[in-house]
Parts: structure tokens; C-alpha cells; sequence
């Protein structure tokens, strides 16, 4: 089945810098992926998603890479601030979304003023 | 518009007792989903359901069911609680059952005393 994992469960950076959040997973029929920010106390609150199809997608502040050779997906945060303090997660389905949503485990973002 | 609404928000119960959980999806979608989130982990996949049908169910025990109502909403119910089951217990909504992204609820606090 497939696993999904973060490299660093705990990222800190400097308020203005830009933050980067990686993920691996391991089914290669995996075909979309979800980028979630959870805060405490809070349910997870999307942010951008990426299909197989596409290797670059552009948020507001957001960029989402996506490396099918290698399994890897990144999450960029342009001008990182307090209000991105959250834990991060991503998400990985596959057949189109008839898989269910498997999770990584996490990565803790703080951000220092 | 209002989005994923779970209830209660929080519950303590004791071993051996039985708990329903509660969920209403955002307005016009189909497809509702239970993941079951332990501390310092990402969500876990319990059920899904779409248009009142099961369509996926996760390494979860028997102990665990849900079903999905004509008005889309749902229910989780758990049966002789173990102290395991202590966790925050999420829903989330999508427009139907195709790759599209999931939007939770800020879930239920189950802790099992």
C-alpha cells in the first residue's frame, strides 16, 4: 500500500524567509496530491493540490513541485510569516481518488519574528 | 458558506461504552469521509461514503461503523471504546467521488478514560 512520509518533522525559519516542506511516497500509481496546514486546535485546511499530470502548480504564496521519478513532492512558502505556523501535511491518492487520502506524518513549521 | 461541521466537539467516555460522532458536509457535496487523527500523526482513513453507500474502509476493527443519510450528513459510531480510541476523530467533504480535494471539519476530541 502506499506510504507517505515528511523528511523533517520540525522546520523553523526566519519571518520574510521562504520555506520549503518535503514529502516521499512510495505507490507510484499515486496520481494526486494535497498539500494540508493544520493548526491547533483546528481541523486540516487545504491548500493547493497537484495532479500527476503536472510537475508545477502556483498558489498565492505557494508552490507545490511535484518529482514523479523520484517519488517527491515539495511544498514552497514565499515570505514566510507568524501566520504560517502550523503543522503541514501531505496527502497522497491514487485511481483518481477512488483510494482513499493517505497522510505523512507531519511537519512542524515555526516561524521566528 | 458554512463549511464541515462536526459535533460534539469534544467527549470523554469511559472503556466499554459506545459514542456517535456527528457530520454535516458542505453544501452540495456527496462524498463524506471519518479519519481518525492521534496525537503528533497525520489523519488516519477510516470510512467513506458516497451517495449513502460505502466505498472504502480502512484497517480499522469491526467495532467501528458509519453510515451516510439522505441529506448527505453522517455518522461514526464506535462500540466498546478502548483507551486506543482517544483521538481527534475527523470528517470531510468533497463535491463527488473523483479527484477532488477534501475539506474537513475541526473534528470531535474523543478521550477515553
Amino acid at each position: 500500500g502506499e506510504s507517505v512520509g515528511l523528511h523533517l518533522p520540525t522546520l523553523s525559519v526566519q519571518e520574510g524567509d521562504n520555506s520549503i516542506i518535503n514529502c516521499a511516497y512510495s505507490n507510484s500509481a499515486s496520481d494526486y496530491f494535497i498539500w494540508y496546514k493544520q493548526e491547533s486546535g483546528k481541523g486540516p485546511q487545504f491548500i493547493i493540490d497537484i495532479r500527476s499530470n503536472m510537475d508545477k502548480r502556483q498558489g498565492q504564496r505557494v508552490t507545490v513541485l511535484l518529482n514523479k521519478t523520484v517519488k517527491h513532492l515539495s511544498l514552497q512558502i514565499a515570505a514566510t510569516q507568524p501566520g504560517d505556523s502550523a503543522v503541514y501535511f501531505c496527502a497522497a491518492t491514487a485511481d483518481s481518488g477512488n483510494t482513499p487520502l493517505v497522510f505523512g506524518k507531519g511537519t512542524r513549521l515555526s516561524v521566528i519574528a | 458558506d458554512a463549511g464541515v461541521t462536526q459535533s460534539p466537539t469534544h467527549l470523554i467516555k469511559t472503556r466499554g461504552q459506545q459514542v456517535t460522532l456527528r457530520c454535516s458536509p458542505i453544501s452540495g457535496h456527496k462524498s463524506v469521509s471519518w479519519y481518525q487523527q492521534v496525537l503528533g500523526q497525520g489523519p488516519q482513513f477510516i470510512f467513506q461514503y458516497y451517495e449513502k453507500e460505502e466505498r472504502g474502509r480502512g484497517n480499522f476493527p469491526d467495532r467501528f461503523s458509519a453510515r451516510q443519510f439522505p441529506n448527505y450528513s453522517s455518522e461514526l459510531n464506535v462500540n466498546a471504546l478502548l483507551l486506543g480510541d482517544s483521538a481527534l476523530y475527523l470528517c470531510a467533504s468533497r463535491p463527488d467521488y473523483s479527484n477532488q480535494p477534501q475539506h474537513f471539519g475541526d473534528g470531535t476530541r474523543l478521550s477515553i478514560l
